[in-house]
């Protein structure tokens, strides 16, 4: 049972324009999102998170949204550049005491092309 | 300052085998996860230490144990292994606080295969 979906496996997307990458959930209990990007033969890197007491959170080109009401939460990158060719995993926690469990996406391979 | 770096970097082992992999955490940090990649998949959470003591565990079997040591770095042992326990495994280090969250910074993986 997949609790945190990313139902698009790639996205391509042109050098200057924006990149939405969209991640759908099902634990209605997770309070705490994250985007991680990962290069190939690298570890993922945290990118930004949100809390569920936020709707937006932004840094530099990085913006997430978060729509409680339909559980799902999307990352903006705009301006995209080449460099943010990698694959982009959605994750989420649920605070159940201290026994606090991150939940990944399958993860969206994103290319931005010259 | 270095990151999360991660030993060996590849491994073959053969079924019924043991194996440690090894990770030495980001400087200033106090905790360690593992998590288990098979490919296509996200990251599967196998356990997180701090302080020397195994604090979180996930879905994997007693086969799968750990340790952290007074320095913070932390070894992942595997035994009696199993042809699906072929999988890149990821060391995360954080700050207690925010590793609850999932704040987390990683390391390069181990690639271990099992044939």
């Amino acid at each position: 049972d997949q609790q945190v979906k990313q139902n698009s496996p790639s996205l391509s997307v042109q050098e200057g324009r924006i990149s939405i990458l969209n991640c759908d959930y099902t634990n209605s209990m997770f309070d705490y999102f994250l985007w991680y990007k990962k290069y190939p033969a690298e570890g993922p890197t945290f990118l930004i998170s949100i809390s569920s007491i936020k709707d937006k959170n932004e840094d530099g080109r990085f913006t997430v949204f978060l729509n409680k009401s339909a559980k799902h939460l999307s990352l903006h990158i705009v301006p995209s550049q080449p460099g943010d060719s990698a694959v982009y995993f959605c994750a989420a926690s649920a605070d159940a005491g201290n026994n606090r469990k991150l939940i990944w996406g399958l993860g969206t391979s994103l290319a931005v092309n010259p | 300052d270095a990151g999360v770096t991660q030993s060996p970097t590849h491994l073959i082992k053969t079924r019924g085998q043991q194996v440690t992999l090894r990770c030495s955490p980001k400087s200033g940090h106090d905790t360690v996860s593992w998590y288990q990649q098979a490919l296509g998949q996200g990251p599967q959470f196998i356990f997180q230490y701090y302080e020397e003591e195994e604090r979180q565990r996930g879905n994997f079997p007693d086969r799968f144990s750990g340790h952290q040591f007074p320095n913070y770095s932390s070894e992942l042992n595997v035994n009696a292994l199993l042809l699906g326990d072929s999988a890149l495994y990821l060391c995360a280090s954080s700050l207690w606080d925010r590793g609850r969250l999932g704040e987390q910074y990683f390391g390069p993986g181990t690639r271990l295969t099992v044939t």
